[in-house]
């Protein structure tokens, strides 16, 4: 069965780094696209970044660009999510999700989801 | 502010039905297919629909999908009270190049 299993959530300072993992497991990891979504305490679902399927094509959240990478090492079966200068706006439950369509084409949405990882910052 | 525009609370009693819109522009649903979640807090989000109106395998048809326009509508007939949870509509926006997601509809069965 698929399983997202996310690590490397915390509490971490305001300007410091965090690198969230995410070892899938059930598929054929190589095959599909990944999204990282977030979820801000009190707040709605919002997407972070998507990934090809080869990690040749990324898109981020306008407002997180250059703060945010995202990659995968499909030889692992894991997805990560590099954060940089930490603010207290990126406190949030992040998820990594499996994302079976081409979103730039058309079909853009999450079959399976891994259960979260939250990262507090604060100081 | 959401670049989709929902409902933030609906309510309704056991057995009736609801519908949740989800209001965007060209640049979102007009143009691209919208998916929809449901939120229970503590858990994963949980696919419903996608590709407007297409049920993944396990979830009932009490739920639906439809789209119009730059609008779209999750329906929910014959409501149980383990329905009540937040709802998300999702798409992709070719403006912002980003995956988008509704505000969130809080559904209370009561």
């Amino acid at each position: 069965q698929v399983q997202l299993v996310e690590s490397g959530g915390g509490v971490a300072q305001p300007g410091r780094s965090l690198r969230l993992s995410c070892a899938a497991s059930g598929f054929t990891f190589s095959n599909y696209g990944m999204h990282w979504v977030r979820q801000a305490p009190d707040k709605g679902l919002e997407g972070v970044a998507i990934i090809s399927y080869d990690g040749t094509t990324k898109y981020y959240l306008d407002s997180l660009k250059g703060r945010f990478t995202i990659s995968r090492d499909n030889s692992k079966n894991t997805l990560f999510l590099q954060i940089h200068s930490l603010r207290a706006e990126d406190t949030a439950v992040y998820y990594c999700a499996r994302g079976p369509g081409f979103c730039s084409r058309g079909s853009c949405y999450e079959d399976y989801w891994g259960q979260g990882t939250l990262v507090t910052v604060s100081s | 502010q959401s670049v989709l525009t929902q409902p933030p609370s609906l309510s309704a009693a056991p057995g009736q039905k609801v519908t949740i819109s989800c209001s965007g522009s060209s640049s979102n649903i007009g143009n691209y297919y919208v998916s929809w979640y449901q939120k229970v807090p503590g858990t994963a989000p949980k696919l419903l629909i996608y590709d407007n109106n297409e049920r993944p395998s396990g979830i009932p048809d009490r739920f639906s999908g439809s789209k119009s326009g730059t609008s779209a509508t999750l329906g929910i007939t014959g409501l149980q009270t383990g329905d009540e949870a937040d709802y998300y509509c999702g798409t992709w926006d070719s403006s912002l190049s980003a995956r988008v997601f509704g505000g969130g509809t809080k559904l209370t069965v009561l």
